[in-house]
């Protein structure tokens, strides 16, 4: 089982709504990632949080809000999204940032859909 | 330039048979770090073996292995005596320590393995 988890699991919203994905892990990990995931694509890095700050955000329009209230918790706050935004969106930490050998584990994910 | 290739969209496999799944990569960095991860139609990312530019012998965990070339720049996994629930989108994904982007993965397009009885 993964040691990373995302809630929901499944969220449907209308394009004016303001919803939050959630993420927990309780590794001790000091990393935490976003990734978006469109079908039969490969993930795409969104931001990355080290030690709860923001380190990168990979040019994602600000209608996609990190946040990372500790280390243990990151959350995605969604307003205004378009129905190109759907997708799976992958959470993941590691122990900390960079380096080669750090594996990036990721959650069950959260699949999005926008109408 | 992709920094990962992987040439095979799908893949196709009998229960109990041993399959390769190719990976090449690309990188002018000394030291780095391949992996390999599953990803069933669920859609949870699943870490399955990691394998250290530096390392002298192929990792293994379990039923999976990676074939690892330095010279040839390839990192192939091996699934021993496939399964059912093997099939899965396989992808492969390299680290980098000095490029700041690639701090995160760098994904391959991915692989899709179906497994038959």
């Amino acid at each position: 089982d993964t040691e990373v988890t995302q809630t929901p699991k499944h969220l449907v919203m209308g394009m004016t709504n303001k919803k939050s994905l959630k993420c927990e892990q309780h590794m001790g990990h000091r990393a935490m990632y976003w990734y978006k995931q469109k079908a039969k694509k490969p993930p795409e890095l969104m931001f990355v949080y080290s030690y709860e700050k923001l380190s990168i955000n990979e040019s994602v329009p600000s209608r996609f809000s990190p946040e990372c209230p500790n280390s243990s918790l990151l959350n995605l706050h969604l307003h205004a999204l378009q129905p190109e935004d759907s997708a799976l969106y992958l959470c993941a930490s590691s122990y900390r940032y960079g380096g080669s050998g750090n594996t990036i584990y990721f959650g069950e994910g959260s699949w999005l859909t926008v109408v | 330039a992709q920094k990962i290739t992987q040439t095979q969209p799908g893949m196709f496999v009998q229960e109990k048979e041993a399959v390769t799944l190719d990976c090449t990569y690309d990188t002018s960095d000394p030291s780095y770090g391949l992996f390999w991860y599953k990803q069933p139609s669920s859609g949870e990312m699943i870490f399955l073996i990691y394998q250290g530019s530096y390392d002298q012998q192929n990792a293994t965990e379990g039923r999976y292995s990676l074939n690892f070339q330095k010279a040839r720049k390839s990192a192939n996994l091996v699934i021993s005596a496939s399964q059912l629930g093997d099939s899965a989108m396989y992808f492969c994904a390299m680290r980098e320590p000095s490029n700041q982007a690639g701090t995160a993965l760098i994904f391959g397009k991915g692989t899709t393995l179906s497994v038959s009885s």
